[in-house]
């Protein structure tokens, strides 16, 4: 089976607190990618990061930074100093073979000041 | 415009009558795809098209989804007899395909269209 579990349905945090959003997923293709999309409360989805499944280094890029880890079929999104304009629902997708990109559930995030 | 064009943004219709979901790819973009969010579900996959290939319609919940794509570019997804229970947000996405060897493109968003069924 494809699958994304995003078990967290909503969290909430102070501003300035760090915060991980987390994502299991479940394939049985060797070759596969992964994403999380940012849809802010506009309703657009935005693109945030991608990652396949050869390369398990982790990536840091201001105050995001992702975690991948095969052992547990985990790729997690951990926000640091959380700010209000960090609200939004966060969506880990995966993208096996062929072309279906198939989306978790989505964590809502409330940043509150 | 620059991103993925979606319209109407809103449509409130009576339980029964037939709708209409329009989306307008990024220019060169061959791969476009429908979606559906429903309140507080992820996103489930409908539709796929990608340039002449037939499309891939094993995600439409009912023979009373269909969509198209003309000319490779817009694309319409038809809902007709509407039910309640197709009251959603449907999101439509485009994207270039993947080259051999290469990482599969991210998907752009349009801003969806929210269908709500009386």
């Amino acid at each position: 089976a494809q699958k994304v579990t995003q078990a967290q349905t909503e969290i909430s945090v102070v501003e300035k607190e760090d915060v991980t959003l987390d994502c299991v997923y479940e394939t049985r293709d060797t070759t596969y990618y992964l994403f999380w999309y940012k849809q802010p409360p506009s309703g657009e989805l935005v693109f945030l990061i991608r990652r396949n499944s050869f390369d398990e280094q982790n990536e840091i890029s201001g105050r995001y930074s992702w975690n991948f880890q095969k052992s547990t079929s985990s790729f997690n999104f951990t926000i640091t100093a959380s700010q209000v304009v960090d609200s939004a629902v966060y969506f880990c997708a995966l993208k096996p073979g062929g072309f279906k990109t198939i989306f978790g559930a989505g964590t809502r995030l409330f940043v509150k000041a | 415009g620059a991103g993925v064009s979606q319209s109407p943004s809103n449509k409130v219709t009576e339980k029964g009558k037939d709708v209409e979901l329009r989306c307008d790819p990024i220019s060169g973009h061959t791969a476009l795809y429908w979606y559906r969010q429903s309140l507080g579900q992820g996103l489930e996959f409908l539709i796929y098209f990608q340039g002449n290939s037939a499309p891939d319609k094993s995600g439409l919940p009912s023979d009373r989804f269909s969509a198209e794509r003309t000319g490779g570019s817009v694309s319409t997804l038809t809902i007709q007899r509407t039910q309640q229970e197709d009251s959603a947000v449907y999101l439509c996405a485009s994207s270039y395909p993947a080259r051999e060897g290469e990482s599969p493109e991210e998907l752009f968003f349009g801003e969806g269209s929210r269908l709500t069924v009386l």
